[in-house]
């Protein structure tokens, strides 16, 4: 089955700080896509990045890296000298081809979230 | 681009009375959308999974007959709570799968926050 962990419930960090945020995941299928996304205060999810499984190249965006490692189906995402604006709450995803026993085509399953609240 | 719009943003109903959320895939047609429930400071949990044209498939736990999933065209899908209670008060969010960007492209509308007295 599908599964996704993000073990850190909540960081603190103070402004200009570095700050990881953990994803770890459980699948069985060959193919599949990992997501992260934003989610401020008023609720709509903004999408940050997709990796299918097939690529394993870290992922750079401005302030925004990713680091996909499948020897330990970990993709961590960093911010790098964080800003009050990062403050939210970041969902790791993943989504198979649904092969994997009670898995879904196109379904996404969502680690519970990191809530991120960056101090000025 | 890959737009999806949700009606109401919020709604604040009695207790007993159905509230219908309306989810629209703007320019692209979505043969599968999915509903979500989010409580305060969870995750998102899949509620159904809504296919163009059939019955919606429900997540274990979840009442059909109380939350009631119409897919009647490409482009909108509708979620409707049928006598809301104050426990059904949650922020509820669709989204729609773009297959012609591939099986694994969801897209979210940007939630509808329901609040039941």
């Amino acid at each position: 089955a599908q599964k996704v962990t993000q073990a850190q419930t909540e960081i603190s960090v103070v402004e200009k700080e570095d700050v990881t945020l953990d994803c770890v995941y459980e699948t069985r299928d060959t193919t599949y896509y990992l997501f992260w996304y934003k989610q401020p205060p008023s609720g709509e999810l903004v999408f940050l990045i997709r990796r299918n499984s097939f690529d394993e190249q870290n992922e750079i965006s401005g302030r925004y890296s990713w680091n996909f490692q499948k020897s330990t189906s970990s993709f961590n995402f960093t911010i790098t000298a964080s800003q009050v604006v990062d403050s939210a709450v970041y969902f790791c995803a993943l989504s198979g081809e649904g092969l994997d026993r009670g898995s879904t085509l196109g379904r996404l399953y969502f680690g519970r979230g990191t809530q991120l609240t960056v101090w000025p | 681009g890959a737009v999806v719009s949700q009606h109401p943003s919020w709604v604040i109903c009695k207790s007993g009375t159905s509230v219908k959320i309306e989810c629209r895939s703007l320019d692209f047609q979505a043969t599968t959308m999915f509903w979500y429930r989010q409580f305060p400071k969870q995750s998102l949990m899949l509620m159904a999974t809504s296919n163009e044209g059939s019955k919606a498939t429900y997540e274990q736990g979840v009442e059909k007959d109380k939350f009631l999933i119409n897919h009647a065209s490409l482009t909108l899908s509708t979620l409707t709570v049928t006598s809301a209670h104050p426990e059904d008060s949650s922020f509820y969010i669709c989204s729609a799968l773009n297959r012609d960007r591939g099986p694994y492209e969801q897209f979210f509308g940007p939630g509808t926050r329901l609040t039941v007295l």
